[in-house]
């Protein structure tokens, strides 16, 4: 399975505050991409990583990525209430199919 | 931007009943999948088809068909829809690439069978 693994399961923080979510997997992959979910809306992609990056970076967002220990960070920078959601991560091997975990959620409180 | 439109966002149907959930995307792209996410177990992929008429089974497509007859439409069957089905659905599309490209979802159908 190429399902990406999620920790923790719920984050609360306030505003202003940065939040961090990491993702662990098991193969290898070609790269991972981070999703977010706003409550019962379908899922919008963030950020991709390909394996050859170390770390990337849109906006408030940083992705790291350490291949070696098969593991993925997504930090949010001063986070706000519409950063409430849930953060996805999914990894990419050869096929056409993507795997989701099930999730952090994130709350984010004024 | 890519626009991925699923029929329905609320559907109520009784146990039994042949259920259609349709999905249409607007940017040619040639992978679409179908999703159900559930509480506690994240979003499990139903089937998927990287072309037209062609399609492959994902994780859980028991109880489930698919049908793609054009390139922008994907279309989920219940053959007979039983309450373990009731679900929220998601439709997704994705470019040719097979390995890097992010996927574009719909709003879900959230379906509730009774």
């Amino acid at each position: 399975s190429q399902q990406g693994e999620e920790d923790p399961q719920a984050l609360s923080i306030q505003e202003g505050e940065n939040a961090t979510m990491n993702c662990s997997y098991k193969t290898s992959i070609n790269n991972l991409q981070w999703y977010r979910q706003n409550s019962g809306r379908g899922l919008v992609h963030l950020i991709l990583i390909r394996s050859n990056e170390r770390e990337k970076h849109s906006g408030r967002l940083r992705v790291t990525l350490d291949t070696s220990k098969k593991s993925s960070s997504l930090l949010i920078t001063a986070s706000r209430a519409a950063d409430t959601a849930s953060y996805f991560c999914v990894n990419s091997n050869s096929g056409y199919a993507l795997n989701f975990g099930k999730g952090t959620s994130l709350l984010v409180t004024p | 931007d890519v626009k991925v439109t699923q029929s329905s966002r609320y559907l109520v149907k009784r146990t039994g009943e042949k259920v259609f959930l349709e999905c249409v995307q607007d940017m040619d792209h040639e992978n679409m999948f179908w999703y159900r996410q559930d509480p506690g177990l994240g979003l499990r992929l139903i089937y998927f088809s990287y072309d037209v008429k062609m399609k492959e089974k994902g994780d859980i497509p028991e109880g489930y068909s698919v049908s793609r007859e054009k390139k922008e439409r994907f279309s989920l069957i219940l053959e007979s829809a039983s309450t373990n089905q009731t679900s929220m659905y998601l439709c997704a599309s994705s470019s040719p690439s097979r390995n890097n490209s992010p996927l574009h979802f719909g709003n879900g159908t959230r379906l509730t069978v009774t």
